[in-house]
């Protein structure tokens, strides 16, 4: 398998611009989770999916961001519109669920975003 | 609310020589798994060695084992004979309870030939 894909690797924007990261799991994961790494903040996880359905959201920091999940094998992290304290890389990770094999995540190269 | 803990924001080591890196954590749960993730400087997040919380024996992968110690909610990495591709950030994380990992703050690890 070729693991857990992102795109674009890196991203840079003017604020007030729109923001789209991409990610596409590994097959047959259920569960899909969204993370920013920040020096200040260390990891923080967004949201994450279950077979497609947001289960848990509370990390998302505000309504500038959305996180999606149309199908199986792929799904958006969009801000609308980006402000230059959302710079940081994003992960994107997936898993089997807890229990099955053993629910570790596997991540993402991660997408480098810089908002001037 | 499940924590982790890892006191030591930075660690180096003499190659070929050992480390350990320290963790700790709180969580309620009674089952649970835990995590080495190791973070290069190519951003990549790499599984290092995990542990399920029932099990007594320490788990081991190669150069990697964890000194695991249940009543004491401790959960430390042991790096044998390290080598320069070791030098990363290394995260420790749980996961119980639900499908959330909680992350330490991370140990920059620094290796010097």
């Amino acid at each position: 398998d070729a693991g857990v894909i992102q795109s674009p690797r890196h991203e840079v924007t003017e604020m007030g611009q729109e923001v789209t990261l991409r990610c596409k799991p590994i097959s047959g994961h259920d569960y899909l989770f969204w993370y920013r790494q920040t020096m200040m903040r260390g990891l923080e996880l967004l949201i994450y999916f279950n077979n497609n359905v947001p289960i848990d959201d509370s990390g998302m920091p505000e309504d500038r961001f959305s996180a999606k999940m149309p199908n199986a094998s792929f799904s958006t992290l969009k801000i609308q519109p980006s402000e230059p304290r959302d710079s940081a890389v994003y992960f994107c990770a997936s898993s089997f669920p807890t229990g099955t094999v053993w629910g570790e995540q596997y991540f993402g190269p991660g997408t480098r975003l810089t908002v001037t | 609310a499940q924590t982790v803990t890892q006191s030591q924001p930075e660690m180096s080591v003499q190659e070929a020589e050992t480390v350990t890196l320290s963790c700790t954590y709180d969580t309620s749960e009674s089952d649970y798994y835990l995590f080495w993730y190791k973070q290069p400087p190519s951003r990549q997040m790499i599984l290092v060695i995990r542990q399920e919380a029932y099990k007594q024996q320490n788990a081991t992968e190669n150069r990697f084992s964890v000194n695991f110690q249940k009543a004491a909610k401790s959960f430390s990495l042991k790096i044998s004979d390290s080598q320069l591709g070791d030098a990363a950030m290394y995260f420790c994380a749980l996961l119980g309870g639900s499908e959330k990992l909680v992350f330490g703050k991370g140990t920059k690890l620094t290796v010097n030939p």
